[in-house]
């Protein structure tokens, strides 16, 4: 099992330009999340989905878009990049019945973006 | 709405120590709780969880969390900390019937040799 898998590890964009953060999992979780990792803030809860076709959002959502169209796959979408998006991004998984899985929560490993 | 907070930025213990990490948690409902460990530039790691049951939960690496449901609190221990013990440390919460996963602040671990 390959578990979360985050592309691109690493991105720089230039202001106003777009990109797509894509998150694939191999575990057949229902649960699918994006967060975002600033120093001294933890993470925040960006988007997430609870099954496919199904989205929703969660702290700070302005200036992203998910969709959901797999169970496989929740992709992240900066619709006009901007400085304070500059951030590491997670994406995690889980199953619906926590207690039938060891791990609770499966994080990929990270993208690290730069905005300039 | 559910939050959890972290009151220390950074714990420093010496090598040998017991070392803890304090987390509070609140939520409407019953709560799910997590603690997750972050070495540099690496994602999160699981270490434990509460989902119901003994109040006492053992995890990876020596690590165990009592969950207190009356001072709403989860701390992480260790009894006797690693210098490779030192890395970033997360509580999280959810509620039971819900989705989403709050998280904490964090927690800098530094334990000195």
């Amino acid at each position: 099992n390959a578990g979360v898998t985050q592309t691109p590890k690493f991105q720089v964009l230039k202001t106003g330009q777009s990109m797509t953060l894509q998150c694939a999992q191999d575990m057949n979780h229902e649960y699918m999340s994006w967060y975002r990792q600033d120093p001294g803030m933890g993470l925040r809860l960006i988007h997430y989905s609870v099954g496919a076709g199904i989205t929703d959002q969660g702290e700070v959502p302005n200036g992203y878009n998910v969709s959901r169209s797999t169970t496989e796959d929740f992709p992240l979408r900066l619709l006009s990049a901007a400085p304070s998006q500059t951030s590491v991004y997670f994406c995690a998984s889980s199953s619906e019945t926590l207690d039938r899985t060891n791990y609770g929560y499966t994080f990929g490993s990270g993208t690290r973006l730069t905005v300039v | 709405a559910q939050s959890v907070a972290q009151p220390e930025d950074q714990v420093n213990v010496a090598e040998g120590n017991p070392l803890t990490v304090k987390c509070t948690y609140s939520v409407s409902g019953n709560p799910y709780l997590f603690w997750y460990v972050q070495y540099p530039n690496r994602g999160l790691q699981f270490l434990l969880k509460y989902i119901t049951g003994d109040n006492l939960v053992k995890g990876s690496y020596g690590f165990e969390a009592e969950f207190n449901k009356s001072q709403t609190s989860f701390h992480l221990k260790k009894p006797s900390a690693l210098v490779s013990d030192s890395a970033l440390y997360f509580c999280a919460v959810r509620v039971a019937a819900g989705n989403k996963l709050t998280f904490g602040g964090g927690t800098r671990v530094l334990v000195k040799p």
